[in-house]
């Protein structure tokens, strides 16, 4: 199983809505990433967690908030988001934090209202 | 900051023609480079990748070059073909404790019938 998961593949939220992204990889990386990309740009990095442990924070507002309940899982919470926040949400795996080699999911795109 | 950019944000080749795709970086440290391609509605996909230490790696159909004197990096795509068409990212990881990718802005690669 080379590929990662991500659900939903589309979510549409209220500015006082609280939803959550999922992503699952099956591959036994131990890396997991959170990127936010904009139409037409190239991906930001949001998050890396490290053997479940948060290594990297790129200054993401508190209204994304990381969760890793295991090395298979990956979750991003989202509360109280801006229309500014609407984009495609990728996550990522690697073997290891500094590996190089990244395989993205298909990611979900977000559009708060 | 180091920065990874593009020559140009699109290109339009004839079926069957190669495709270059051209990619500059600034960073000199830069020690890790790959090329993905994203169709739309999806996550990036990994082509090929290729380290400071070569300066030119094979694939299927593909082939980069790396110019570590000019900084300049380049994709080319045989033959290229409609399933082609897509956006291509640079990216590139320099050595260092952050090590994470720094992707360039992409361009947009058309395959014309």
């Amino acid at each position: 199983d080379t590929e990662v998961t991500q659900t939903p593949k589309h979510l549409v939220m209220g500015m006082t809505n609280k939803k959550s992204l999922k992503c699952e990889q099956h591959m036994g990386h131990r890396a997991m990433y959170w990127y936010k990309q904009k139409a037409k740009k190239p991906p930001e990095l949001m998050f890396v967690y490290s053997y479940e442990k948060l290594s990297i924070n790129e200054s993401v507002p508190s209204r994304f908030s990381p969760e890793c309940p295991n090395s298979s899982l990956l979750n991003l919470h989202l509360h109280a988001l801006q229309p500014e926040d609407s984009a495609l949400y990728l996550c990522a795996s690697s073997w290891g934090q500094l590996n190089e080699k990244l395989f993205f999911g298909s990611g979900t795109q977000l559009s708060v209202l | 900051g180091e920065s990874v950019g593009l020559h140009l944000p699109t290109l339009s080749v004839q079926e069957g023609d190669n495709s270059i795709i051209n990619c500059a970086y600034s960073n000199s440290a830069s020690d890790y480079f790959i090329w993905y391609k994203q169709e739309s509605g999806k996550g990036p996909q990994f082509i090929i990748d290729i380290r400071s230490n070569m300066d030119k790696r094979q694939g299927q159909r593909v082939t980069v070059l790396l110019n570590k004197t000019v900084k300049h990096l380049s994709l080319q795509i045989a033959a290229t073909q409609p399933g082609d068409s897509a956006v291509y990212f640079c990216a590139e990881k320099s050595s260092g404790s952050a090590r994470q990718l720094t992707f360039g802005s992409g361009t947009q690669l058309t395959v014309l019938p």
